[in-house]
């Protein structure tokens, strides 16, 4: 059985740029959810996408988006990037979107912003 | 809103001695599940433990145990018998079940170092 995977596992941008991050759920797992972790500081939900539609946001900005596939892998777009995005930034899926349902995270993709 | 909160920034232990970490949380909610997470320097996030609120009994696993307070809102990680791969950051998190969407609140987390 495949864990969460995500890519890339470092990035560097700039400020104004616009980055994309990856995550391939467990296999089996429909839901998606995804987090920003600040250095020294706990997870914060930015969303959730359960099959293929946002399924719950968190208190983030619109330049903040996703999408989940069919496959139910998902993207996370951070448009016009600023230094306070630089994170790092987790994946969990997880077999629904109730909330009896166990999330299994992902390395994480770390996000430096110059 | 849920809220999470861990008071300790930071704990040190021998190795094979206990050591206690305390976490409180606010809810409005009677189900919910309260976790605690651990995430080494590989930043893994990987799930210690498990308590449901309807549970009375407290959960262990292995080492690890909980003190589930639900009227006080409280719920402490012991770990036993310290282990030198037990340094790590410890998240306590919370989960709503009615909610739509599972998704998790985290406290600041506990940096726990084990002393050789």
């Amino acid at each position: 059985e495949t864990g969460v995977t995500q890519s890339p596992t470092h990035l560097i941008k700039t400020r104004g740029q616009q980055v994309t991050l990856r995550c391939s759920s467990q296999s089996g797992h429909n839901t998606v959810s995804w987090y920003q972790q600040a250095l020294g500081q706990g997870p914060q939900f930015i969303f959730q996408y359960y099959r293929e539609e946002e399924n719950g946001r968190g208190n983030f900005p619109p330049r903040f988006s996703g999408l989940q596939f069919p496959n139910y892998s998902s993207e996370l777009n951070v448009n016009a990037l600023e230094l306070d995005d630089s994170a790092l930034y987790l994946c969990a899926s997880s077999l629904g979107s109730g909330g009896t349902n166990e999330q299994f995270f992902g390395p994480g993709t770390r996000l430096t912003v110059l | 809103a849920q809220t999470v909160t861990q008071s300790q920034p930071e704990m040190s232990v021998q190795e094979a001695e206990t050591v206690t970490l305390s976490c409180t949380y606010d809810t409005s909610e009677n189900n919910y599940y309260l976790f605690w997470y651990k995430q080494p320097p590989s930043r893994q996030m990987i799930l210690v433990i498990r308590q449901e609120a309807y549970k009375q009994q407290n959960a262990t696993e292995n080492r690890f145990s909980v003190n589930f307070q639900k009227a006080a809102k409280s719920f402490s990680l012991k770990i036993s018998d310290s282990q030198l791969g037990d340094t790590a950051m410890y998240f306590c998190a919370a989960q709503m079940i009615k909610a739509a969407g599972n998704k998790l609140t985290f406290g600041g987390g506990t940096r726990v170092l084990v002393k050789p």
